[in-house]
């Protein structure tokens, strides 16, 4: 069965630096996210992403978030100044059509340092 | 945002019983629902969904109920097995939001006992 592949499993980071979260949507799917979920707290939407554009975002993802799809298969999430407060579980998704159920990685774990 | 509710930590059923995991919701502009299971170091698993079109969907073992005036929502594993033990997420996303921005409670860890 397809599947959403998200690399690395684990990313450790020092805070003030640059990372960028990779991810591999489903490759017949057209709408892509991102959510994290902080260690205890809910599941949390950052993104939507469609037609090469942002689609929606939360009031998390700030100007030191951004996401682009360089090729046709790869999707990621750039933070571009790591805090503290960064250090969580992010998943990346994706969806056929509209509604329609949405497809998880198995996330990447950031610490920030 | 308690937009989505899940108001039990955790459920602990015997083997070949039911689970009845429930979820509530606040904001009437929800239209489509899902349940997503999840085990430790994996991503959240699509199980079951359902529009407010309707009031059930049935899949199996698993079936959601909508009860859209009370806003609930319930699955049911029937019959519980020791595989379905993991943390189960509601989510909900919403009218205008074509593109499926989902709300999530904050699960329940269903333990299924032999």
């Amino acid at each position: 069965e397809p599947e959403v592949t998200q690399t690395p499993s684990h990313q450790v980071t020092q805070m003030g630096q640059e990372v960028i979260l990779r991810c591999v949507p489903i490759s017949n799917h057209l709408y892509f996210y991102w959510y994290r979920q902080i260690l205890g707290q809910k599941v949390e939407f950052l993104v939507s992403f469609y037609n090469n554009e942002i689609s929606e975002k939360s009031e998390i993802f700030d100007d030191q978030f951004s996401v682009e799809r360089p090729d046709g298969s790869n999707f990621t999430l750039k933070i571009r100044s790591t805090k503290l407060e960064d250090s969580a579980m992010y998943f990346c998704a994706s969806m056929m059509g509209v509604a329609q159920p949405q497809h998880f990685g198995d996330g990447t774990r950031l610490s920030i340092l | 945002d308690q937009q989505v509710k899940q108001n039990s930590p955790s459920l602990s059923v015997q083997e070949g019983r039911i689970s009845i995991l429930n979820c509530d919701y606040t904001n009437s502009m929800f239209d489509y629902f899902l349940w997503y299971k999840k085990y430790p170091a994996e991503g959240p698993t699509f199980l079951i969904s359902i529009s407010s079109i309707k009031d059930k969907n049935e899949d199996g073992r698993f079936t959601v109920f909508l009860n859209k005036s009370a806003k609930h929502l319930s699955l049911h594993i029937v019959p519980s097995q020791p595989g379905d033990s993991a943390v189960y997420f509601c989510a909900a996303s919403r009218r205008g939001s074509t593109l499926g921005r989902l709300y999530f409670g904050r699960g329940t860890q269903l333990t299924v006992w032999p």
